[in-house]
């Protein structure tokens, strides 16, 4: 069982807007940042959203991160087929002094 | 254009230890602001953090892998290792190896190796 809780499935239709949530506590989400991830079948994950809602160099503004309190959110909007991934919540934890992960959210493009 | 290359046995046998090597090119593991790090991902599961090692040598690992789990850096080849001893069929997943960017309480991966599936069985 995840530290960090993401629903285990999304979906949405070419040119939709998608929101995938993943909530925690005050000893990880609600102290500090959040980042995503993406990671397409079988591949790496790739950093998608650092810092709560940095985009690294080559992301697409379509995709944007937000925070609130002990939850956070990875909005993609224009969506794509290319997008279709699993997506992963991940922040630092005090208690295990350590970063962890949500347990991935599995995005369909139908 | 920083890259990360795990390599090392895909079958390990139960009760021996694990040993993977990550290479690192187009960068120096030598530059400060980094861990190098070890996570695996579980067949069809999610990611689980295992520890790192920073370019001074000094390491942190998950506690819940602690007592199993060393890393190693090597900076004149430009390497860090994973050695998890002790495996059982719990450990077979995929081993990624990452640059995690240090900040304080913020840490994040930006850089992954492809991934290696190691696979515990006799």
């Amino acid at each position: 069982q995840s530290v960090l809780t993401q629903p285990p499935s999304a979906s949405g239709t070419p040119g939709q807007r998608v929101t995938i949530s993943c909530s925690g506590s005050t000893s990880n989400i609600g102290s500090i940042y959040v980042h995503w991830y993406q990671q397409v079948t079988g591949t790496a994950p790739k950093l998608l959203i650092y810092s709560d809602d940095e985009r690294p160099s080559g992301v697409p503004d379509r995709f944007s991160g937000s925070k609130s309190g002990t939850s956070a959110s990875l909005t993609i909007s224009g969506l794509r087929s290319e997008d279709e991934a699993d997506y992963y919540c991940a922040a630092w934890d005090d208690s295990l002094s350590g970063p962890v992960f949500g347990g991935g959210t599995k995005l369909t493009v139908l | 254009q920083v890259q990360l290359q795990e390599s090392g046995p895909g079958l390990v046998k139960p009760s021996q230890t694990l040993s993977l090597t990550c290479t690192v090119s187009g960068g120096s593991i030598s530059s400060g602001g980094y861990y190098w790090s070890w996570i695996r991902q579980h067949p069809g599961k999610g990611l689980e953090w295992i520890g790192y090692s920073y370019y001074s040598g000094s390491t942190y690992y998950n506690p819940s892998l602690k007592s199993r789990v060393t890393i190693s850096i090597d900076t004149s080849k430009n390497q860090f290792s994973l050695k998890l001893s002790s495996v059982t069929a719990a450990d077979t997943a995929v081993y990624y190896c990452a640059r995690e960017v240090t900040m304080f309480r913020g840490e994040y991966f930006d850089y992954w190796g492809q991934g290696t599936l190691v696979t515990v069985s006799s």
